[in-house]
C-alpha cells in the first residue's frame, strides 16, 4: 500500500491566520482525500482532490475556507483559511481504492488559539 | 447518502477474552467495508477489510463478518492483548467515498 507523508504533524495557530498542510505519496495515485477529525470524534470527508481539476467538496465544506491544490499525482495541499478555535482538529490525508484499501497519513493536529 | 452506525462506543475486556464491534450501514450499494485502528496521536491504520461478495474474512486474531441482507458487519478480535487497546472505526464505501462509524474505544485490561 502507498506510504503517505503529511506535514506539519502539529501546529498552534492564531485565529484569523491560515495554515497549509502538505500530503506527499510515494506512488502516483488518482484520487486523494482530505478528512477532518474533531476531538474525540469520527472522520468526516472534507473533499476529494482531483489532479488537473478542482476539488470536489462535501456538504458543509467550501473552497474559500478549505482551498485544495493537486499539482501532480503524488502531492496535494489543504489550506485551512481564516482560522477560528472551531477549526481545531486533526486533518488527515488519504489515498486508495477498494482493490488495495485506503491508507491514511499520520495527520496534522491543529490547535487554533 | 450512506449512514454508518457503530456499537458499542466503549468496550472493556480482560486480556485473553474476545471483543466484538458491530456496524450497520444504510445504503445497499456500498460494496467495501474496512476496519481501522487508531492509536493515540496516530492516523487510522487499516487492519482488515471485506468486500460485498464475501461473507467472512480472517487474519490471525482478527476476523470480519458481513451480512449483506441485514446490512451489518462485525469485527471480532480473539485472544485480546493490551496492545489491542485503541479506537476502532468501521467504514462503508460507496461511489469511492468512505463513510465512517462513530468509533469504539477498546480497552484491554491486563
Amino acid at each position: 500500500s502507498a506510504v503517505i507523508s503529511q506535514k506539519p504533524s502539529r501546529d498552534i495557530c492564531q485565529r484569523g491566520t491560515s495554515l497549509t498542510i502538505q500530503c506527499q505519496v510515494d506512488s502516483q495515485v488518482t484520487m486523494m482525500f482530505w478528512y477532518r477529525q474533531q476531538p474525540g470524534q469520527s472522520l468526516t470527508l472534507i473533499a476529494t482532490a482531483n489532479q488537473g481539476s478542482e476539488a470536489t467538496y462535501e456538504s458543509g465544506f467550501v473552497i474559500d475556507k478549505f482551498p485544495i491544490s493537486r499539482p501532480n499525482l503524488t502531492f496535494s495541499t489543504l489550506t485551512v483559511s481564516n482560522m477560528s478555535p472551531e477549526d481545531s482538529s486533526i486533518y488527515l490525508c488519504s489515498v486508495g481504492d477498494s482493490n488495495y484499501g485506503y491508507t491514511f497519513g499520520s495527520g496534522t493536529r491543529l490547535t487554533v488559539v | 447518502g450512506e449512514n454508518v452506525e457503530q456499537h458499542p462506543s466503549t468496550l472493556s475486556v480482560q486480556e485473553g477474552d474476545s471483543a466484538v464491534i458491530k456496524c450497520t450501514y444504510s445504503d445497499s450499494a456500498s460494496n467495501y467495508f474496512p476496519w481501522y485502528k487508531q492509536e493515540l496521536g496516530k492516523g487510522p491504520q487499516l487492519i482488515i477489510d471485506i468486500r460485498s461478495n464475501v461473507g467472512e474474512k480472517k487474519d490471525q486474531r482478527i476476523a470480519v463478518t458481513l451480512n449483506k441482507t441485514a446490512k451489518h458487519f462485525s469485527l471480532h478480535i480473539t485472544e485480546t492483548q493490551p496492545e489491542d487497546s485503541a479506537v476502532y472505526f468501521c467504514a462503508a464505501l460507496r461511489a469511492r467515498q468512505l463513510t465512517f462509524g462513530s468509533g469504539t474505544q477498546l480497552t484491554v485490561l491486563p
